[in-house]
């Protein structure tokens, strides 16, 4: 089944403990990217990769890290996350055609609720 | 800085309206426009607008792109119960993905 997995799926960590968020997806997309969503904010890009090796900086990348060691995985790190973290995470991978994303067949991740304390 | 702004920000109708959500934009280098709906988990994709003044239906929900006047407007006729949702509209910039707060929706029966 053509999916993307995120884990954990919830998670309840303390400033400045560091974690990671795994993302995966089975579908051999070069387009990967993560989102944070805040209420009243829709979703802002963090990074985005379009390939191994290859990320970018989003809209808010401060405070995270990823990499892109292999196509399918795209980890989120947070070195020493803040409560200003608090958020619902989303990581989405796309195929791209014609040097262009195929929207139509992206797939988002489940979540992962993030609290920071 | 490239924005994307959605209005309004929320809105309540009856079952069997006409509703017509707004996205306006800002950005360096537009590729594209999307609008996707977002229930109770991750946004499902509706359209991709490219080029102006070509509609975009399906069903019930139609959208537009004007490049020249930077917007997008979402239509859904007949509302239903089903369409309650947030609408969020994104540009892709350069490969970067832009997006609205968005617009949440609500049909009362």
């Amino acid at each position: 089944e053509a999916q993307v997995t995120q884990n954990p799926r919830y998670l309840i960590t303390v400033t400045g403990k560091k974690l990671t968020v795994t993302c995966s997806q089975n579908m051999n997309h070069e387009y990967m990217s993560w989102y944070r969503q805040d209420p009243g904010l829709g979703l802002r890009q963090i990074y985005y990769s379009m390939n191994v090796e290859v990320t970018d900086k989003g809209d808010v990348p401060e405070g995270y890290k990823v990499s892109r060691k292999e196509k399918r995985n795209f980890p989120l790190i947070l070195e020493s996350p803040s409560p200003n973290q608090t958020s619902l995470y989303f990581c989405a991978s796309y195929p791209m055609k014609g040097g262009g994303l195929v929207y139509n067949e992206q797939f988002f991740g489940p979540g992962t609720r993030l609290t920071v304390l | 800085e490239d924005k994307v702004v959605q209005s309004p920000l929320s809105l309540v109708v009856h079952e069997g309206d006409t509703v017509t959500l707004n996205c306006s934009y800002e950005v360096t280098n537009f590729r594209s426009l999307l609008w996707y709906k977002q229930e109770k988990k991750a946004p499902t994709f509706l359209f991709m607008l490219t080029s102006s003044g070509i509609e975009k239906k399906s069903g019930r929900l139609s959208s537009i792109l004007d490049k020249k006047e930077l917007f997008s407007i979402l239509n859904i006729t007949a509302t239903q119960t089903g369409d309650s949702a947030i609408y969020l509209c994104a540009v892709d910039s350069n490969y970067q993905l832009i997006w609205g707060a968005g617009t949440k929706l609500i049909i009362k029966p």
